[in-house]
């Protein structure tokens, strides 16, 4: 059973702080990992598709590595804003027709 | 920007009886998808679609579940008899191309069923 899991459950920081949470997932059979952005009652916003070891994506504040040998992806948060509340799931893609298996996410909440 | 849309919000029904959610895929994406969210756990992958077949299906998609694609627009999801397990969140995603996993899917803000 391939199986994804996301560390910590849930996050409480000060706005400006820094923030990072761990996904795990299988290192064999590996396609993809992808981070989503789930605001409560909104669409999941796709962040980044990660593919190659060793990758690094950015976007604005956010970014993400890959290691798919030891099957882990960080998500860092830079400066923490209030608007960047949310549930941060990541999704591992075994190949195929694009199945993804979801972790259980992340529920960042940012203080003023 | 173009988006996902699903109808309708929130569906509730009585146990045994037939739903249909409705899903409107961006337009020019070929490659659609429902997962489901029960409350306090995973999204859980249901069943993909491409080509007016189904492409991968999970344990969970069983002779209940249908999909289909009546027109050049819709994407549904019936559920013949439902039972209260069936009570989640239930999201349809498309993407454009396959592309073995790289393609980011675009999700709907899902349409969240309960059932009494």
């Amino acid at each position: 059973i391939l199986n994804v899991e996301q560390s910590p459950q849930s996050l409480h920081v000060q706005e400006g702080d820094s923030t990072n949470f761990t996904c795990s997932f299988p290192s064999s059979n590996f396609y993809a990992l992808h981070w989503y952005r789930w605001e409560t009652a909104k669409s999941p916003e796709a962040l980044f598709v990660m593919t190659l070891n060793g990758d690094e994506k950015k976007k604005g504040r956010i970014s993400a590595t890959l290691n798919t040998k030891e099957g882990y992806s960080y998500l860092y948060i830079k400066g923490s804003q209030p608007e960047d509340s949310a549930t941060y799931l990541c999704a591992f893609n075994p190949g195929g027709y694009n199945k993804l298996i979801f972790g259980a996410g992340t529920r960042l909440a940012v203080h003023p | 920007e173009p988006e996902v849309t699903q109808t309708p919000s929130h569906q509730v029904t009585q146990m045994g009886q037939e739903v249909i959610l409705r899903c409107v895929p961006i337009s020019n994406h070929l490659y659609f998808y429902w997962y489901r969210q029960i409350l306090g756990q995973k999204v859980e992958f249901l069943v993909s679609f491409y080509n007016n077949e189904i492409s991968e299906k999970s344990e969970i998609f069983d002779d209940q579940f249908s999909v289909e694609r009546p027109d050049g627009s819709n994407f549904t999801l019936k559920i013949r008899s439902t039972k209260l397990e069936d009570s989640a969140m239930y999201f349809c995603a498309s993407t454009q191309t396959s592309g073995q996993g790289v393609s980011e899917q675009f999700f709907g803000p899902g349409t969240r069923l309960t059932v009494l």
